[in-house]
């Protein structure tokens, strides 16, 4: 069955420096995989999409990289700032707008000042 | 925010009871989509609708049911609840334009508490 992975313990990540995240999926091919935040008790907001036949992606601090080799995406904020701390989902598509997105569990991140 | 509303914010009823979610989309969006969340299984997607039509079905019990009505709002039918049905109830929208219509952008919430 599909299956994402992602950093289940919290990340810990002094404000300034890079932070990175990482998703790792297995028996899926997916078209697009998007990267969510969340904030406790809020719906996931938007951050980044990025295609299959795409590598990178980059949106102000955030940057997304997708191997569809490796089945990995990695996610980094640079310059980062206490207001960075949530919940960061990974998410999947075959694409077409005809199926619900695959989410991983999320990594819990933390920016200290 | 995202211009997706849910109501009730937050739900309390008892097992065995029946209760109804309400989700207006952004304006503009045809697709709506139902997931619910709790802390053990994660974020998971039950169906989405398109335009009125039921379009795809994933971990959706057999207890559940949703529509989506010529206004575009929906609603997701929760029955003979169980304890393990309390969770969060998220609902997406969709743009409708091919390329668009990946992101998907998610309400606030129903808190779902079953006693």
């Amino acid at each position: 069955s599909q299956k994402i992975e992602q950093n289940s313990e919290a990340l810990n990540i002094q404000e300034g420096k890079t932070a990175t995240l990482t998703c790792n999926y297995t028996n899926y091919s997916p078209a697009y995989l998007q990267w969510y935040r969340q904030d406790p008790g809020r719906g996931p907001v938007f951050l980044l999409l990025i295609r299959e036949n795409e590598k990178e992606k980059r949106k102000e601090r955030l940057k997304v990289t997708f191997d569809t080799t490796l089945k990995q995406s990695l996610f980094h904020i640079t310059a980062s700032q206490p207001a960075d701390s949530a919940t960061y989902l990974c998410a999947l598509s075959s694409g077409g707008g005809a199926d619900g997105l695959t989410f991983g569990k999320g990594t819990h991140l933390i920016i200290q000042p | 925010d995202s211009g997706v509303t849910q109501t009730p914010k937050h739900l309390i009823t008892a097992t065995g009871q029946r209760v109804t979610l309400r989700c207006s989309p952004r304006s503009g969006d045809l697709s709506v989509y139902w997931y619910q969340q709790s802390l053990d299984q994660g974020l998971q997607f039950l169906i989405q609708y398109y335009n009125g039509e039921e379009r795809a079905k994933g971990n959706i019990l057999e207890r559940f049911s949703a529509q989506q009505f010529p206004d575009l709002h929906s609603e997701l039918n929760l029955s003979s609840l169980e304890l393990g049905d309390s969770a969060l109830y998220f609902c997406a929208s969709s743009a409708p334009l091919a390329g668009d219509q990946e992101t998907q952008y998610f309400g606030p919430g129903t808190r779902l508490l079953v006693l």
